[in-house]
């Protein structure tokens, strides 16, 4: 079965240091999103991806925060300067919407990147 | 209000039992309503999609209410490996809204 996948599974960084989270969606798919979990807390949407372009995103998104499709198959999210407060389960999804049909909600995760900063 | 409400539970049930909880969401203009389950420091997986005409997926059992604004989730003949957290999903717009989540214990 076709499977979301991320990596790091776990990155360590000193606070203001930029890290970049990769993950590579289900071939096919065309609805890219971003979310965070912070221990012990619910998951929170970060932002949606579409047609190399940005179609929603959160209050917690700020300028800190890019995603990009840099290769086609690679969906990455980016945090410039790392906050203690960034440390957080990174999660990608990505949507079954294809060319040929339109977006269906349902979403797949991938296993998460946990980011701790220091 | 919080866009999505559940009861944090934890529901401790034992092997066999059946156990049910709900939530609430805030925006009627969702469109699709959903239960993931999550284990402990891993991915949501998607449990179910809620209809409105109430839906079952083996023990599982789903129903919507729109004009109340609640999902609920029933589980029959709770196994241990049904413990777990099960997340109440909503999509008001192009995103997933989670609950916190319901803390479900299944004990031998």
């Amino acid at each position: 079965e076709p499977e979301v996948t991320q990596t790091p599974s776990h990155q360590v960084t000193q606070m203001g240091q930029e890290v970049i989270l990769r993950c590579v969606p289900i071939s096919n798919h065309l609805y890219f999103y971003w979310y965070r979990q912070i221990l012990g807390q619910k998951v929170e949407f970060l932002v949606s991806f579409y047609n190399n372009e940005i179609s929603e995103k959160s209050e917690i998104f700020d300028d800190q925060f890019s995603v990009e499709r840099p290769d086609g198959s690679n969906f990455t999210l980016k945090i410039r300067s790392t906050k203690l407060e960034d440390s957080a389960m990174y999660f990608c999804a990505t949507d079954q919407g294809a060319l040929t049909s339109p977006k269906t909600d349902t979403q797949y995760f991938g296993p998460g990147t946990r980011l701790t900063v220091l | 209000r919080k866009e999505v409400e559940q009861d944090p539970g934890p529901f401790n049930v034992p092997e066999g039992a059946t156990v049910a909880f709900n939530c609430t969401y805030s925006n009627s203009a969702s469109q699709s309503f959903f239960w993931y389950r999550q284990d402990c420091r891993k991915e949501p997986k998607l449990l179910m999609s809620v209809y409105s005409s109430g839906n079952e997926d083996g023990r599982f059992t789903a129903q919507l209410n729109r004009a109340s604004q609640y999902i609920s989730l029933l589980i029959r003949d709770s196994k241990l490996s049904d413990s777990a957290t099960y997340l109440c999903v909503v999509t008001p717009v192009d995103k997933l809204s989670f609950g916190a989540g319901t803390t479900v214990t299944v004990r031998a």
